[in-house]
């Protein structure tokens, strides 16, 4: 285990629905990442908090609101998603300039 | 911005042989570069790093070398295992406080016993 958690680690949801992901880290670590996994797609990095501050919003449509209500927390608020929307959400977490550490992600299918 | 390029995309080895997995990155200020092991249903993991001070690291079976010069570096496992098989990807982190990975496209590795 890498001390990240992430739930539910699956979600399946209408188009008209509201969820929430949601993760926590217990590392200690400065900034936390969110990131969707396509199939055959790189990584793609979403948001950025650092101290609880968002610092990296990559044109991310705002179906998706992250919220970092502490150092160890950090929700994906989904919001009348669409099927491309379906991947994997990775959580990771980190001290400043070092390596990230990974949840197991949340799969995600929008019916 | 930073530009990883990945290669190949997929590798198919016989148990016992050796896997090599190459990155090239665009910006010269870059100085940490992790690798990390994707398995089945889970998160990436480290498994090997090198900063832009070193040209080599090793860790049992696992390598990493770096090229500053050519601005490339790659991911060398001798006598593959079964439990090898994985998505490899590589990363590149910038200096200045910058904390954010650009990663490559991964590497989709079979090991075949």
């Amino acid at each position: 285990e890498t001390g990240v958690t992430q739930t539910p680690r699956h979600l399946v949801m209408g188009m008209t629905n509201k969820k929430s992901l949601k993760c926590e880290q217990h590392l200690g670590h400065n900034a936390m990442y969110w990131y969707k996994q396509s199939a055959k797609k790189p990584l793609e990095l979403m948001f950025v908090y650092s101290l609880e501050e968002r610092v990296e919003n990559n044109s991310v449509p705002s179906r998706f609101s992250p919220e970092c209500p502490n150092s160890s927390h950090l929700f994906l608020h989904l919001h009348t998603l669409q099927p491309e929307d379906s991947a994997l959400y990775l959580c990771a977490s980190s001290r400043t300039g070092g390596e990230q550490f990974f949840g197991p992600g949340t799969r995600l299918t929008v019916l | 911005g930073e530009n990883v390029e990945q290669h190949p995309s997929t590798l198919s080895v016989q148990e016992g042989d050796s896997a090599v997995i190459k990155c090239t990155y665009s910006d010269s200020a870059s100085n940490y570069f992790p690798w990390y092991k994707q398995e089945l249903g889970k998160g990436p993991q480290l498994i090997i790093d090198i900063r832009s001070n070193v040209g080599e690291k090793k860790d049992q079976r696992i390598a990493v070398t770096l090229n500053k010069t050519a601005k490339h570096f790659s991911l060398h496992i001798t006598e593959t295992q079964p439990e090898d098989s994985a998505v490899y990807f590589c990363a590149a982190i910038g200096p200045g406080g910058s904390y954010i990975p650009t990663f490559g496209r991964g590497t989709s590795l079979i090991v075949h016993p």
